[in-house]
């Protein structure tokens, strides 16, 4: 089946700090990638997606590579805000024509406390 | 504003007490679906639905139950809450090529 594993948080830096959240996946097919950011009380946003190996998905600073050969869709900021503190979740989509299409598989999201 | 709303955003109700979670979208996307959240388990999908009148299960669908019999509209019903629905439960809806999907604010359910 599809499964989505990040690493394990929660993840405490100081304002400034470079930050890497770890993020692969199994699917049959050929997913779509995404990250969803989710601020205290608030639902998931969208922060960037991939559709295919290779491209990059950027915003706000934030950005992640589709890697196909290595699973892997990790999300990188040179320079963290107190404003990023949030839960990031990694999601896969598998592309329109399986039978699952649509559907979004979660990892179980990582916390992100940035401190000034 | 484009936007999924759901209300209420708070309940707190009692084992076997019937209850219907709102969720509707102004945005005319064809695809809805219904999330719980639960710690270190990410977001599991309970149901999902393609157009009106075509609905069909995700992952944890047993306890729950859905109905599209408009485009906007995808209420959550859970027709005997146990305590392990106890979670915090969203909405997303998403165009037909499914390359975002859109989430109301969230419902925390609570049932003692």
């Amino acid at each position: 089946g599809n499964s989505v594993t990040q690493m394990e948080g929660p993840v405490t830096l100081s304002e400034e700090a470079f930050l890497t959240i770890n993020c692969t996946y199994t699917a049959t097919g050929y997913p779509s990638l995404f990250w969803y950011v989710q601020y205290p009380g608030e639902g998931l946003q969208l922060l960037l997606k991939a559709t295919k190996a290779d491209d990059k998905g950027s915003n706000k600073g934030f950005e992640a590579t589709y890697r196909k050969e290595t699973t892997s869709f990790h999300l990188e900021k040179g320079s963290v805000q107190v404003s990023d503190s949030a839960v990031y979740f990694c999601a896969l989509r598998l592309c329109a024509g399986g039978t699952s299409y649509g559907k979004l598989t979660f990892g179980q999201g990582t916390i992100l406390t940035v401190h000034p | 504003e484009a936007q999924v709303t759901q209300n209420p955003r708070y309940l707190i109700t009692v084992t076997g007490k019937k209850l219907t979670v709102t969720c509707s979208q102004n945005m005319n996307h064809e695809y809805m679906s219904w999330y719980r959240q639960d710690p270190g388990l990410g977001l599991r999908q309970i149901y999902y639905s393609m157009n009106v009148e075509v609905t069909d299960k995700g992952d944890v669908p047993e306890g729950y139950k859905v109905s599209r019999k408009e485009k906007r509209n995808f209420p959550l019903i859970l027709e005997s809450p146990s305590p392990n629905q106890t979670s915090l439960y969203f909405c997303a809806s998403g165009t037909r090529e499914y390359n975002e999907q859109f989430f109301g604010p969230g419902t925390r359910l609570t049932v003692l």
